[in-house]
């Protein structure tokens, strides 16, 4: 069965520092999300590709988080600098695309900023 | 943008007995609606999803039911098992020229007890 990878599954570093997370969707899903999921809350959208372009990047904080997906496959989300209240899951979504819905989630990555 | 609220935050059923958590949206354009189970330290999961043209759907032990009226839709699990507990979330998504993105809930984090 075709699953969303990302890696690492836990990051541990010192604020001010940089982390970088890696996500590579379901081979041939189109649309790409990143998700911040605090403790305890529900998933909230950071950034949204579509093939490689971005389409909604409006509640990522750009002064410190960046995103990419060059060839319109895998992604990176990498912040800099990591501040304390960046601990949190970093999840990854994909969809195939068009009016398909479907949106299916990776392992998550759980960062800890010190 | 969408708003969506679920309830209740905690429940506890014992095994056997059935288990329903209620969600609320605020934006008549979402037209898409899943949810999703999310074990320990792991990715949310999609477990079942409903689509604004239906009223009901159901699969094995799993229901939901959509009430565009109102704008509530239920998730209902039957015959409930240890297995089934989690933390569980309901999601609406934007319409799609905002990306489909999903507007989730904070969360249902359920306990059945043998």
């Amino acid at each position: 069965e075709a699953e969303v990878a990302q890696s690492p599954r836990y990051k541990i570093t010192e604020k001010s520092q940089a982390v970088a997370f890696w996500c590579d969707p379901i081979s041939g899903h189109a649309t790409l999300y990143w998700y911040r999921q605090i403790l305890g809350q529900g998933p909230e959208l950071l950034v949204q590709f579509q093939d490689e372009s971005v389409v909604d990047d409006s509640q990522l904080p750009k002064d410190r988080f960046s995103a990419e997906r060059l060839k319109g496959v895998d992604s990176t989300l990498k912040i800099q600098p990591a501040e304390l209240g960046d601990s949190a899951m970093y999840l990854c979504a994909s969809r195939a695309g068009g009016p398909i819905n479907e949106q299916f989630f990776g392992p998550g990555t759980r960062l800890t900023v010190l | 943008g969408e708003n969506v609220e679920q309830h209740p935050s905690t429940l506890s059923v014992q095994e056997g007995d059935s288990a329903v958590i209620k969600c609320t949206y605020s934006d008549s354009a979402s037209n898409y609606f899943p949810w999703y189970k999310q074990e320990l330290g792991k990715g949310p999961q999609l477990i079942i999803d409903i689509r604004s043209n239906v009223g009901e759907k159901k699969d094995q032990r799993i229901a939901v039911t959509l009430n565009k009226t109102a704008k509530h839709f239920s998730l209902h699990i039957t015959e409930t098992q240890p297995e089934d507990s989690a933390v569980y979330f309901c999601a609406a998504s934007t319409p799609p020229n905002s990306g489909y993105a999903l507007n989730f809930g904070k969360g249902t984090s359920l306990l059945v007890t043998p």
